[in-house]
C-alpha cells in the first residue's frame, strides 16, 4: 500500500528552465510534507517543507505547492541548474494516528538537468 | 561540527551472521530513525525512537533489532533472520516527531 507516490521515475530538463516534480498521497491524515534531495551513496538532504495550513512555500529557487483537495504536491525549481541533478523524494507525516512521528517516502524521481 | 555519523561506509558480512550498524548524532535531537533503501525504491522505515529507552517498529522491522540507551546513539542490528539484508541503510534524527529529519551518510551492507 503505497501511501505516497511519485509516478514519474525520471525527469529531464534543460538548464535555466523550470523543473516540476510531482507527488500524490492517499492518507488524508497527512498534514506535513517535505522534499529531500539525494545524491548516490549519500544520505538525503532536506530541501523544503509545507504544512497543510498553507498551499505554497517558497525558499529561493525552490517552491512547493500543496493541493489538499487533490492530495497532490509539487516541487518547482526555477531556474534549474546542472547541480540540481539528483534523486528527489517527497515525504509526508501526520500529527496523529498510525503515521504520527513517522515519515512516509515516495519512490523518488531522478532529475537530470542538461547544460 | 554538528551532525550524524554512520560507520562504516561499506560493510561486508557472510550469510547467517548478525551485524550491527552504528549511528551517532551530536545535534541533541530526541528522535532517531533507521531506514533502508533498495534500488528504485524509496526509503522504508525499519525502527524509530522518539526518546531514550523507547523505540517502536516501523514498516519493515522483521529481522532487525535496535537499542536506545543513550540520546546520541541508536545502533541497528541486522540479524540472520532478515531475508534480504543487502541494502543501503540510512540513519536520521530530528528534534521531535513533527520536525524535519536530518540524515547520516549511510552504510551499504552487502551480505555474501
Amino acid at each position: 500500500d503505497q501511501q505516497v507516490k511519485q509516478n514519474s521515475p525520471s525527469l529531464s530538463v534543460q538548464e535555466g528552465r523550470i523543473s516540476i516534480l510531482n507527488c500524490d498521497y492517499t492518507n488524508s491524515m497527512f498534514d506535513y510534507f517535505l522534499w529531500y534531495k539525494k545524491y548516490p551513496a549519500e544520505g538525503p538532504t532536506f530541501l523544503i517543507s509545507i504544512s497543510s495550513i498553507k498551499d505554497k512555500n517558497e525558499d529561493g529557487r525552490f517552491t512547493v505547492f500543496l493541493n489538499k483537495s487533490a492530495k497532490h504536491l509539487s516541487l518547482h525549481i526555477v531556474p534549474s541548474q546542472p547541480g540540481d541533478s539528483a534523486v528527489y523524494f517527497c515525504a509526508a507525516s501526520a500529527n496523529g494516528g498510525t503515521s504520527y512521528g513517522k515519515l512516509t517516502f515516495g519512490q523518488g524521481t531522478i532529475l537530470t538537468v542538461h547544460p | 561540527d554538528g551532525g550524524i555519523t554512520q560507520s562504516p561506509k561499506y560493510l561486508f558480512r557472510k550469510e547467517g551472521q548478525n551485524v550491527t550498524l552504528s549511528c551517532e548524532q551530536n545535534l541533541n535531537h530526541d528522535a532517531m530513525y533507521w531506514y533502508r533503501q533498495d534500488p528504485g525504491q524509496g526509503l522504508r522505515l525499519i525502527y524509530y525512537s522518539q526518546i531514550v529507552n523507547d523505540f517502536q517498529k516501523g514498516d519493515i522491522a522483521e529481522g532487525y533489532s535496535v537499542s536506545r540507551e543513550k540520546k546520541e546513539s541508536f545502533p541497528l542490528t541486522v540479524t540472520s533472520a532478515q531475508k534480504n539484508p543487502t541494502a543501503f541503510y540510512l540513519c536520521a534524527s530530528s528534534k521531535g516527531p513533527l520536525n524535519e529529519q536530518f540524515f547520516g551518510p549511510g552504510t551499504r551492507l552487502t551480505v555474501l
